[in-house]
């Protein structure tokens, strides 16, 4: 079965730094781009970021850029997205998603992560 | 960046009627436009890729159209679990990827 399984987020302060993780399995991780996306609290859907198979070719909104920085290692089967400068707009749901640049669209998406930026 | 609009925001419809929702970009995206599907505490699904092609799993009853800027996505007839947020997605002109605002659809 495919799955993703986000973890990492929590109560971070504005300025603070937070590594989130995507653990995948059910697929052959290294032959597909990945992808993170946000929600911000009852708001709609914000792609962040995505990463190709080889690490390589990585693009971000520029809203995280200078700040995110997305990785992964195929050797583990993850995904990661390190975070850092966060701000109070940051805050939301952080979902890791497979697909995205050459893969095509993103299926599956893990359940997600909570980040909440707040002093 | 393409700007993609969905309306209505907000379509109020009952069970057994059929939903139309319209997802309009800012520049043509050929037909890399996809629509997913949100429900209330859980993560988006995919429903619809290039344009008008169901995903696996997806019921007959939804279905895409269109092309260049103007997307449509039908749902022939509501069941209870189709009421949901639905976004379109386009893939043409990354990155960005962006997403529409997304369209409510809501017991009536």
């Amino acid at each position: 079965e495919l799955q993703l399984v986000e973890s990492g987020g929590g109560l971070v302060r504005p300025g603070g730094s937070l590594r989130l993780s995507c653990a995948a399995s059910g697929f052959t991780f290294s032959r597909y781009w990945m992808t993170w996306v946000r929600q911000a609290p009852g708001k709609g859907l914000e792609w962040v970021a995505n990463i190709d198979q080889y690490g390589r070719e990585k693009y971000s909104v520029d809203s995280v850029k200078g700040r995110f920085t997305i990785s992964r290692d195929n050797a583990k089967n993850s995904l990661y997205l390190q975070m850092n400068s966060l701000r109070a707009e940051d805050t939301g749901m952080y979902y890791c998603a497979r697909g995205g640049g050459a893969s095509g669209w993103c299926i599956p998406w893990g359940q997600g992560t909570l980040v909440t930026v707040s002093s | 960046e393409v700007v993609l609009t969905q309306s209505p925001a907000t379509l109020s419809l009952s069970p057994g009627e059929r939903a139309t929702l319209s997802c309009r970009a800012s520049q043509s995206v050929s037909n890399s436009l996809a629509w997913y599907q949100q429900t209330p505490g859980q993560a988006p699904r995919l429903l619809i890729y290039d344009a008008s092609n169901r995903a696996t799993g997806i019921p007959a009853r939804f279905s895409g159209s269109g092309s260049g800027t103007d997307f449509t996505l039908t749902i022939s007839s509501l069941e209870p679990e189709d009421f949901a947020v639905y976004y379109c997605q386009q893939g043409s002109h990354w990155p960005p990827y962006t997403f529409g605002q997304g369209t409510k659809v809501e017991i009536k």
